[in-house]
């Protein structure tokens, strides 16, 4: 089946540590995304990538990285400068590089500094 | 900025019931708009997209509606069940020349009692 797959499910982080979490997608999908979700909150964007070996700045970038080494993979470090981490992490996927079909999400990553 | 609203953030209703569920948008200028459901602790899953041009769409038991001019959307979701209970949440596209922006709503939070 055809989809996106996000790991861990759980994270814990240490004050002032970096953490990676995993996006995969096998939906031959151009665009990936990250958002961040909080309670209360509509769903925030960190990064995007529309195609290989290019991505963008959401609308909170700040304390996040991101790479695209593949079209299947887009993983998101979070970084110790992110003061605020603590967060349900999802990551979408388009078909269209400018997003103009539906999204695909993952099952998210529930990040918690410890 | 485009801001979505939706009304309201939480609903109870008996099983078997018809209902409604709204989103409101402020930027009339939209490419598409989709609604998701969102189970407790999951990621989202694509429910209906409608195109600007398309006036609704229609899957099983549910059909949404656009109305661009007014800025709406609504959820119609027909003899409503216990397995209907989560969130559903609306997010609207936007056309942008730095990259397209899908802008979510906080949800509605519906819960469906035997």
């Amino acid at each position: 089946d055809g989809g996106i797959t996000q790991s861990p499910k759980y994270l814990f982080r240490k004050e002032g540590q970096n953490v990676t979490l995993s996006c995969e997608q096998n939906l031959n999908h151009d665009a990936m995304y990250w958002y961040r979700q909080d309670p209360g909150q509509g769903l925030r964007l960190i990064y995007y990538s529309q195609i290989v070996n290019d991505f963008q700045k959401g609308d909170i970038a700040e304390g996040y990285s991101v790479s695209r080494e593949k079209k299947e993979s887009f993983p998101l470090t979070v970084t110790s400068a992110q003061k605020n981490p603590t967060a349900f992490y999802l990551c979408a996927s388009n078909i269209s590089p400018q997003g103009l079909g539906g999204y695909t999400f993952g099952s998210g990553t529930r990040l918690t500094v410890v | 900025k485009q801001e979505v609203t939706q009304i309201p953030a939480a609903l109870s209703v008996p099983e078997g019931e018809n209902l409604v569920l709204n989103c409101s948008f402020t930027d009339s200028a939209i490419y598409n708009l989709q609604w998701f459901r969102q189970d407790p602790g999951k990621g989202l899953t694509s429910l209906l997209l409608i195109q600007s041009s398309q006036r609704e769409q229609t899957s099983g038991r549910l059909n949404a509606s656009l109305d661009k001019s007014s800025g709406r959307s609504t959820l119609y979701i027909a003899a409503s069940q216990p397995g209907d209970s989560a969130t559903y949440l609306c997010a609207v596209m936007i056309l942008t020349g730095g990259g397209n922006k899908l802008t979510f709503g906080t949800g509605t939070q519906l819960k469906v009692e035997l």
